[in-house]
C-alpha cells in the first residue's frame, strides 16, 4: 500500500524557516517524480515544486523561487521542503504527492501538514 | 505560464443528475490534463488522467474528454458521495497549474 506521510509543519513567525519531510513507502520511491502542493485555508490547490527521480530536474513556482528548496534522499525514501523567509501568505496545508516521470498525474497524496506563518 | 479556468465555480445539483464541468487552458496542452476530487478536510483524489483515462477504482459514472485547450469532466447519475470540489491540473508544462476549482453542492 502506498503511503506518503508529511511532517514538520507548525507555527512559525514571518521571516522564519521550516523544513517539511515526507516519508514514502509501498512503492519504488527512486523511480518517481515527487511534488509538493499547498492549499491555503479555504482556497484552491497551488503547485509548489517538483523534483525528478534522480534530483537532476527541479522546478518551483515563481513565488517560491529563492525561498524554498526541495530535495530528496532515495536511500531513505524521503522528500523534503526547506522553506525560508516565510510569509503570512505561505500559510497552508502542504501535501506531498508522487507522479510518474515527465507527464504523470499525481496518483497518491499524503494527508498534508499545516504550516501557519504568524507573529 | 499556462492558466486553467474552470466553469462553473459553483454548481448545485441533485442526486441522480448529470453534471459537466469545463476546464479551459490558456494554451494547448495536448491531453496532459488530470481531474481530482477533494472532500473537506481530505487530500485530493485522482479521478482522471490523460484527459479521459479513468484512474483505477474510480466509478464509471465519471468520464473526461477533450484535448488542446478545452476539457470536460462529466458525472452521470450523481451519488451523495460525489458532492465535493473538483480541480483540473495541466501536466504539459512547468510550472504545473490547477484550475480554481468547482464546488459541487447538493440542491
Amino acid at each position: 500500500e502506498v503511503q506518503l506521510v508529511e511532517s514538520g509543519g507548525g507555527l512559525v513567525k514571518p521571516g522564519g524557516s521550516l523544513r517539511l519531510s515526507c516519508a514514502a513507502s509501498g512503492f519504488t520511491f527512486s523511480s518517481y517524480t515527487m511534488n509538493w502542493v499547498r492549499q491555503a485555508p479555504g482556497k484552491g490547490l497551488e503547485w509548489v515544486s517538483s523534483i525528478s527521480s534522480d534530483s537532476n530536474y527541479i522546478y518551483y513556482a515563481d513565488s517560491m523561487k529563492g525561498r524554498f528548496t526541495v530535495s530528496r534522499d532515495n536511500a531513505k525514501n524521503s522528500l523534503y521542503l526547506q522553506m525560508n523567509s516565510l510569509r503570512a501568505e505561505d500559510t497552508a496545508v502542504y501535501y506531498c504527492t508522487m507522479s510518474r516521470p515527465v507527464t504523470g498525474p499525481y496518483d497518491y497524496w499524503g494527508q498534508g501538514t499545516l504550516v501557519t506563518v504568524s507573529s | 505560464d499556462i492558466q486553467l479556468t474552470q466553469s462553473p465555480s459553483f454548481l448545485s445539483a441533485s442526486v441522480g443528475d448529470r453534471v459537466t464541468i469545463t476546464c479551459r487552458a490558456s494554451q494547448g496542452i495536448s491531453s496532459y490534463l488530470a481531474w481530482y476530487q477533494q472532500k473537506p478536510g481530505k487530500a485530493p483524489r485522482l479521478l482522471i488522467y490523460a484527459a479521459s483515462t479513468l484512474q483505477s477504482g474510480v466509478p464509471s459514472r465519471f468520464s473526461g474528454s477533450g484535448s488542446g485547450t478545452e476539457f470536460t469532466l462529466t458525472i452521470i447519475s450523481l451519488q451523495p458521495e460525489d458532492f465535493a470540489t473538483y480541480y483540473c491540473q495541466q501536466l504539459n508544462n512547468y510550472p504545473r497549474s490547477f484550475g480554481q476549482g468547482t464546488k459541487l453542492e447538493i440542491k
